[in-house]
């Protein structure tokens, strides 16, 4: 079935610090891929999406690339602030059916100014 | 435009009792979804509608669980009888179905059986 793994934290950067956070996943045919967010207090919210191979999703200087040959979308941030404290999801949906949507395990992003 | 509604935001009950948590799409949104978030796991799917029929309900635990999606709108999430390891906040999402789009999480209640 269709899985999603992501590099498990806690994580703890310091303000400027590149961040990158691992996921790869397993699935039939060809997913929509996501990044959600959870700020402390808050509900899931969309961070960016990419829905075909080699597209690239970015959005409040966040990137994640669509590898369909290594079958990952790792979050990247050049420069970490401390407002980006919160818990990050990888997760797909599988196109053309079900549109199940299926989450990573969640990786805890501190950062310290 | 209007969230995903959901309520109650939280709710204590003892063991072996019943709860309901009720959930208002975006409107317009096919697709509904209930995720059980344990502390410190990431969502785990427990049912999807596709209008008012179930799409997807292989994890839901259906000798305690129930879930319903009243004319294809709102939706009502049931455990009866709640056991000790049912504590988690439940979450309910919605999206329109369509190839690509996201889902809109509402706050999420946090239940805690005691």
């Amino acid at each position: 079935g269709n899985s999603v793994t992501q590099m498990e934290g806690p994580v703890t950067l310091s303000e400027e610090a590149f961040l990158t956070i691992n996921c790869t996943y397993t699935a039939t045919g060809y997913p929509s891929l996501f990044w959600y967010v959870q700020y402390p207090g808050e509900g899931l919210q969309l961070l960016l999406k990419a829905t075909k191979a080699d597209d690239k999703g970015s959005n409040k200087g966040f990137e994640a690339t669509y590898r369909k040959e290594t079958t990952s979308f790792h979050l990247e941030k050049g420069s970490v602030q401390v407002s980006d404290s919160a818990v990050y999801f990888c997760a797909l949906c599988n196109q053309g059916g079900s549109e199940k949507l299926v989450f990573g395990k969640g990786m805890k992003l501190t950062v310290n100014p | 435009e209007a969230g995903v509604a959901q309520s109650p935001r939280y709710k204590i009950i003892e063991k072996r009792q019943s709860v309901a948590f009720w959930c208002n799409p975006i409107s317009g949104h096919a697709t509904l979804y209930w995720y059980q978030q344990i502390l410190g796991q990431g969502p785990k799917l427990l049912i999807q509608f596709q209008n008012n029929g179930v799409v997807d309900d292989s994890q839901l635990p259906k000798d305690r669980f129930s879930a319903e999606r009243l004319k294809g709108v709102d939706s009502t999430l049931k455990i009866q009888p709640a056991k000790l390891e049912d504590s988690a906040v439940y979450l309910c999402a919605s999206s329109l179905g369509i190839t690509g789009t996201e889902a809109f999480f509402g706050q999420g209640t946090r239940l805690t059986v005691v």
